[in-house]
């Protein structure tokens, strides 16, 4: 297994504004995601932090709106900008121990709560 | 591009009973991985279980099962013996895609 923490765990953000989001995994940590999960909603991938390098965004999603980071193997960032109330979500952490998605399961942080009036 | 669906928005179980849990994908990949995950009301995210495409044997793992049947593209979770802890939501999952999920509720 592998252990992955993110914070904040919530918060409240005023319309405008900017949030950022770490994540630190542990060192069995391969690979990195990021996810959404909407109010009611199945988790939808925002992209894939790549160490060193621009992450890969999902269709619908893109770097201005969200920047991402990974500076090193076991940390992370997300970044909310321009939060709107539509982006009043749970941003989900994730990562994997394998080096495939396809055939390694996911270990998630315990979600950062965002709401945004 | 691969799609997961899962058909049942909400199931229904009396507490020891079986249940089955739906979920179809679909690939044009001849390797891939199904996965299964659990999110209590808590809202953690829980991997229960693993398929491969080239897997002989049905995945189990203690009370959670797969019926994978690769032919109908059809990777259906169940669990045996419910318990009230297994009230969540259950989510199928392949190659980081995620279906909408089911939620499941255990009564006594």
């Amino acid at each position: 297994s592998a252990v992955i923490s993110q914070k904040p765990s919530r918060d409240i953000c005023q319309r405008g504004t900017s949030l950022t989001i770490q994540c630190q995994v542990d060192s069995q940590v391969t690979m990195m995601f990021w996810y959404r999960q909407q109010p009611g909603q199945s988790l939808t991938l925002i992209a894939t932090a790549n160490q060193g390098s621009e992450a890969t965004y999902e269709s619908g999603f893109v770097i201005d709106k969200f920047p991402i980071s990974r500076p090193n193997l076991t940390f992370s960032t997300l970044t909310v900008s321009n939060m709107s109330p539509e982006d009043s979500s749970i941003y989900l952490c994730s990562g994997t121990t394998s080096g495939d998605a396809n055939t390694g399961e996911l270990f998630f942080g315990e979600g950062s709560r965002l709401t945004v009036l | 591009a691969q799609k997961i669906t899962q058909t049942q928005p909400g199931m229904f179980v009396q507490e020891k009973e079986a249940v089955t849990l739906d979920c179809t994908y679909d690939t044009s990949d001849q390797s891939y991985g199904l996965f299964w995950y659990k999110q209590p009301s808590s809202g953690e995210m829980i991997f229960l279980i693993y398929q491969g495409s080239y897997d002989e044997q049905n995945a189990t793992e203690g009370r959670y099962s797969l019926n994978f049947q690769k032919a109908r593209k059809s990777a259906n979770l169940v669990i045996s013996a419910s318990q009230l802890g297994d009230s969540a939501m259950y989510f199928c999952a392949m190659r980081l895609i995620f279906g909408a999920g089911t939620r499941l509720a255990v009564h006594p």
